[in-house]
């Protein structure tokens, strides 16, 4: 399967500032995901990335808080704004290419927020 | 609503030993199924996948899972673990809109 280069791989920022989180694809891929994974928990997805169009956002996260980017079909960008030590988190991106085929993650994003 | 739960959050196993990890989902529809591995600091990596088939199906690194329809299950195993599996593993269920539901993971201790 393809592979997600994310970056940085972990970052210490001050409340109230922003972080932009940078996915990059070794190939095109028809859908990416973003997730937030909190201390000890499962997954949950933030939103779908389209390529083109504004991001399809889960319930409880807003493009105020967490704005995506997709200029192509290769890259993808979701940035923590306004961040609060509750946004500690690690933050991974995810591409997958059809219903029938699996996704593929990235290293994900360490965040702390001092 | 669609769902996948893990009942076991922690497991603890002897070096060598045999391994189950449960799984149970709740779908409509016939569901594409996923195991995943995580270790600390790293990303996701893809155990194995159940689309359709045999309900048999063969991993990596020594993995197997079995599709169950009528428990909704399916549970990963391993018929001797290694001490490199201690890492968390998630299963998860794919939606007709592509995303995935994971369910809560399981922490798997290995003992020398």
């Amino acid at each position: 399967s393809a592979v997600i280069s994310q970056k940085p791989s972990r970052d210490i920022c001050q409340r109230g500032t922003s972080l932009t989180i940078q996915c990059q694809v070794d190939s095109q891929v028809t859908m990416m995901f973003w997730y937030r994974q909190q201390p000890g928990q499962s997954l949950t997805l933030i939103a779908t990335a389209n390529q083109g169009s504004e991001a399809t956002y889960e319930s409880g996260f807003v493009i105020d808080k967490f704005p995506i980017s997709r200029p192509n079909l290769t890259f993808s960008t979701l940035t923590v704004s306004n961040m609060s030590p509750e946004d500690s988190s690690i933050y991974l991106c995810s591409g997958r290419q059809g219903a029938r085929t699996e996704a593929f993650f990235g290293q994900g994003t360490r965040l702390t927020v001092v | 609503a669609q769902s996948v739960t893990q009942p076991d959050i922690h497991i603890t196993v002897s070096e060598g030993a045999s391994l189950e990890l449960r799984c149970n989902y709740s779908y409509g529809a016939t569901p594409y199924l996923f195991w995943y591995v995580q270790s600390p600091g790293q990303g996701l990596q893809l155990l194995l996948k159940y689309f359709s088939g045999d309900t048999l199906v063969q991993g990596i690194k020594g993995f197997e899972a079995e599709f169950k329809r009528s428990q909704s299950s399916f549970n990963l195993r391993k018929p001797s673990v290694h001490w490199s599996d201690a890492a968390e593993y998630f299963c998860a269920v794919a939606s007709g809109t592509y995303k995935y539901i994971f369910g809560t993971g399981t922490r798997l201790k290995v003992l020398a």
